[in-house]
């Protein structure tokens, strides 16, 4: 049972460049999320998407893009990424995001960017 | 706006009692999750309350209470594995999770 995967684990990158941040769950839940998480503050929406077909945007959202073309996949894109987004990155996902539900949450990607 | 607010940090010695506080100001309230989060983990779900009083899960307990926009985790027979952050995030009107900065807890033998 695998749950949530991301990649990659960890990644540095130079100021200005694209990155894609992966993200695949095996669970057949409807809703995700992307969240960052810096130091001192708490988890923070980028980008949620509560069926597949359909994204919204969170408290966070420039930046950043998101594209949810299936239920499993969920990506995550830097157009051009700035020494600011520099974070620790997840994935979630929860059976529903209209409803309460617990979010189980994937490894994580901490990304540097220079 | 909304805001959760919680300790930064607490300490507490193995085989005691600790009691996490978490205060919230909130658009709307669908209920309050508990999340453990272990250094460089994902978080994991705890508990979940939605209705006032006391839910009990083993060595875990988590108390509401609405009116005061209040919540405490209780931890009991602390042991070392419990050293983690503890992260209490409010379900908005729109069920949307709205998190705290977490409370790292640092058990001393």
């Amino acid at each position: 049972i695998a749950g949530i995967t991301q990649a990659p684990t960890s990644q540095i990158l130079a100021a200005g460049r694209r990155m894609t941040l992966r993200c695949t769950q095996d669970m057949r839940h409807n809703a995700m999320y992307w969240y960052r998480q810096d130091l001192g503050l708490g988890l923070r929406l980028i980008h949620y998407s509560n069926t597949a077909g359909t994204t919204g945007k969170g408290e966070v959202p420039d930046g950043y893009s998101v594209s949810r073309a299936n239920t499993d996949d969920f990506p995550l894109t830097l157009a051009s990424a700035v020494p600011s987004q520099t974070s620790v990155y997840f994935c979630a996902s929860s059976d529903s995001g209209t409803s309460m539900n617990e979010q189980f949450f994937g490894p994580g990607t901490r990304l540097t960017v220079l | 706006g909304q805001n959760i607010d919680q300790p930064t940090e607490m300490t507490a010695t193995e085989g005691a009692i600790v009691q996490i506080n978490c205060t919230y100001q909130t658009s709307g309230f669908n209920g309050l999750f508990w999340y453990q989060q272990h250094a460089g983990e994902a978080p994991t779900f705890l508990s979940y309350n939605v209705l006032d009083g006391l839910e009990e899960k083993g060595r875990f307990s988590s108390f509401l209470s609405r009116s005061k926009g209040y919540s405490y985790l209780l931890l009991k027979e602390l042991q070392m594995k419990d050293s983690a952050s503890y992260l209490c995030a409010v379900t908005d009107s729109n069920y949307q999770l709205i998190w705290g900065a977490g409370t790292k807890l640092i058990i001393k033998p």
